[in-house]
């Protein structure tokens, strides 16, 4: 089983702060990672597939990158409403497995 | 616009079996493009996937769910459906369905459904 370690847990930003996440895979996954926004009472909502592609209506402020075993999700001029949980997750293999998640407050 | 619906019991008695329902509206669940599938989310904690099926009934289940998972798929109806026997208390959580492409990521999710395994 392929296991996804993200970091930090927690992160605490002003407004208009750029935020980086970061994601680490166990072994190599090629570009088979994805990225989900997770709010409150929510279902999560897909924000970046295969590493690097923005899914449709997403804005642009969010960004991934990497390949391999260290990927990396970006909030550029991060705003209120992006107060959420960020998990990665891998479709590398079986089984599909997601990150422990990190959670983005506020300041 | 496609949706996906989960429905079934809220509460399930410890031993017994879990069962849901997830209908889709808006699309087909018999295109050849796309999986179907299950993931939970307990109560504060992460996310975990299941299983998934195809709409042809082929299913990939979580290892360490195997023993206790069958996902079946009815096109006649655009359902899918999840049972899992011998529920704990370790089994409460939120069950998503949704879709996912072909060694992609699932995009369209459920909005979720509590079952909590309580005597």
């Amino acid at each position: 089983e392929i296991v996804l370690t993200q970091s930090p847990d927690f992160q605490s930003v002003t407004p208009k702060e750029k935020v980086t996440i970061t994601c680490r895979a166990s072994q190599s996954i090629g570009s088979n990672l994805h990225w989900y926004q997770q709010k409150p009472d929510q279902s999560p909502k897909l924000l970046i597939r295969f590493a690097s592609q923005s899914f449709s209506g997403v804005p642009s402020r969010f960004s991934g990158s990497g390949s391999g075993t260290d990927f990396t999700l970006t909030i550029n001029s991060l705003e209120t409403e992006d107060a959420a949980t960020y998990y990665c997750h891998q479709s590398s293999s079986l089984p599909w497995t997601f990150g422990q998640g990190t959670k983005v407050e506020i300041k | 616009q496609l949706q996906l619906q989960e429905s079934g019991p809220g509460l399930v008695k410890p031993s017994e079996t879990l069962s849901l329902t997830c209908t889709v509206s808006g699309g087909s669940i018999g295109s050849t493009d796309y999986y179907w599938g299950w993931i939970r989310q307990p109560p504060g904690k992460g996310l975990e996937w299941i299983g998934s099926i195809y709409y042809s009934g082929s299913t990939y289940y979580n290892p360490s769910l195997k023993s206790r998972v069958t996902i079946s798929v009815d096109t006649s109806k655009n359902q899918f459906s999840l049972n899992l026997t011998s529920v704990t208390a370790a089994d409460t959580a939120v069950y998503y369905c949704a879709r996912r492409g072909v060694g992609a990521a699932p995009d369209y999710w459920g909005q979720g459904f509590l079952v909590t395994v309580s005597s």
